[in-house]
């Protein structure tokens, strides 16, 4: 079965600095999907960034990257410069390919707080 | 992207009663998918709505509790049925707008419910 593990439950960060979020993974399968969201108070997951397994490239997506360790099954989100509107909950999810659809496996989230 | 909407956003509920949530997509997708996230939980997925066919529920969901309709490709709703306090949660659809398992997964804005 496949698992995601944030072990990050609470983050703070000054703003205009950067952020790791931790995330890990474990799955047999081969080929897979990696995700993450951002989910503010409001309760709307926003998608921010995803990187397949077969990508040699680590994703970019603006002030968001990703450090993809495939050997160590881990898939870090990096946030540059960080925002008071980047605080929220955000969370790191693997996509099960193995059946019909696009499920999800969420992690439990870390909760970012971001200080002026 | 696409545009997801739900209705209602947010909503108080008596014990015992039922509630339809709905899902409108502004282009036509083959998948959707609700999910439940129960307070300070991460998101667990409730079922997979296939245009055209029967409803897929994961373990511990049932279609007797949680009725869903897909009548066609952009709309979808789910039902919660009888509720308890314990049925307080955001409900959240997404959908797969690859529909090849790649990584342009969004969800709507969510649906928080409380049940009294």
């Amino acid at each position: 079965a496949q698992k995601i593990t944030q072990t990050q439950p609470g983050m703070f960060v000054q703003e205009k600095e950067a952020v790791t979020l931790d995330c890990t993974y474990d799955t047999s399968d081969q080929s897979y999907g990696l995700f993450w969201y951002k989910q503010p108070s409001s309760g709307e997951m926003i998608f921010l960034i995803y990187q397949g397994s077969y990508d040699e490239q680590n994703a970019t997506e603006g002030r968001y990257s990703l450090n993809f360790q495939k050997a160590r099954k881990s898939t870090n989100l990096v946030i540059s410069a960080s925002q008071l509107g980047d605080s929220a909950m955000y969370f790191c999810a693997i996509l099960d390919r193995r059946n019909q659809g696009g499920k999800l496996i969420f992690g439990q989230g870390t909760e970012l707080s971001v200080k002026p | 992207s696409a545009v997801i909407s739900q209705k209602p956003s947010r909503d108080i509920c008596q014990r015992g009663t039922s509630l339809t949530i709905q899902c409108q997509v502004d282009s036509q997708v083959t998948m959707m998918f609700w999910y439940r996230q129960q307070p300070g939980q991460s998101l667990t997925l409730i079922a997979t709505a296939n245009q055209g066919s029967e409803a897929t529920y994961e373990s511990g969901f049932v279609i007797d509790k949680f009725p869903i309709s897909r009548p066609n490709l952009t709309f979808s709703t789910l039902t919660v049925s009888n509720m308890s306090p314990e049925d307080s949660s955001i409900y959240l659809c997404s959908v797969d707008l690859a529909g090849e398992n790649t990584g342009e997964l969004f969800f709507g804005e969510g649906s928080r419910l409380t049940v009294l």
